[in-house]
């Protein structure tokens, strides 16, 4: 089974500029996830979809980052203008329906930027 | 106050040795506790799954977790090279967020744990 693949793995602006990340989950996997992970923490949630619906993007800076999934697959993830604070690894991850009880998310290996 | 509160470590042991890590939480409503494994430069990977309280062991590894206490460790026996990494304790409750059911997971920063051969 392949796992979550995420792209670019790396990627450096300068502030202000715009970004795109792109994350395919795993097939059959209802829920994804996006996650920010900056230098010496752990993942943060920036936005959860079921499908191709919002459940959750309460941590989402919605003024400069925006997120999709069309038809329920493939996800972007979206930041315009970058700061120097968005410096981080961001994470995607999915989840299979029907796992009531389980959180077993299964991650990607990230898209580290750098902003300059 | 942070809701998960981790040791960042680093932890650096000799090969063969026990290693405990722990994570203490706030929030009283957190059910599952999880314990991830990530290797620099890639993604965290599930190790440990625990529902409530109590003890679950996978090999050389055993979670237990303390509600209590609000108290969560991860213990590793015999511990390798190769279990060298940075283990993330994360934690969710089940709510209800936008209509649909949220499993929101809580990292901590995370330990570096190094062993030494």
């Amino acid at each position: 089974e392949a796992g979550v693949a995420q792209s670019p793995r790396y990627k450096i602006i300068e502030k202000r500029q715009s970004v795109a990340f792109w994350c395919n989950p795993i097939s059959g996997h209802a829920t994804l996830y996006w996650y920010q992970q900056i230098l010496g923490q752990g993942p943060k949630l920036l936005i959860q979809f079921q499908n191709n619906g919002v459940v959750d993007d309460s941590q989402l800076p919605k003024d400069r980052f925006s997120a999709e999934r069309l038809k329920g697959v493939d996800s972007t993830l979206k930041i315009q203008p970058a700061k120097l604070e968005d410096s981080a690894v961001y994470l995607c991850a999915s989840r299979p329906v029907g796992l009531a009880g389980t959180d077993t998310q299964y991650f990607g290996p990230g898209t580290r930027l750098t902003v300059l | 106050q942070k809701e998960v509160e981790q040791d960042p470590g680093p932890l650096s042991v000799p090969e063969g040795a026990i290693v405990s890590l722990n994570c203490t939480y706030s929030n009283s409503a957190f059910q599952y506790f999880m314990w991830y494994r990530q290797y620099s430069r890639k993604g965290p990977e599930l190790l440990m799954y625990t529902y409530s309280s109590g003890n679950k062991e996978d090999g050389r590894f055993t979670a237990q977790v303390d509600k209590s206490s609000k108290y969560i460790s991860l213990f590793i026996r015999d511990s390798q090279p190769s279990d060298s990494a940075t283990y993330l304790c994360a934690m969710s409750a089940r709510s209800r967020n936008y209509g649909g059911a949220t499993n929101k997971l809580i990292f901590g920063t995370g330990t570096l744990l190094a062993v030494q051969p």
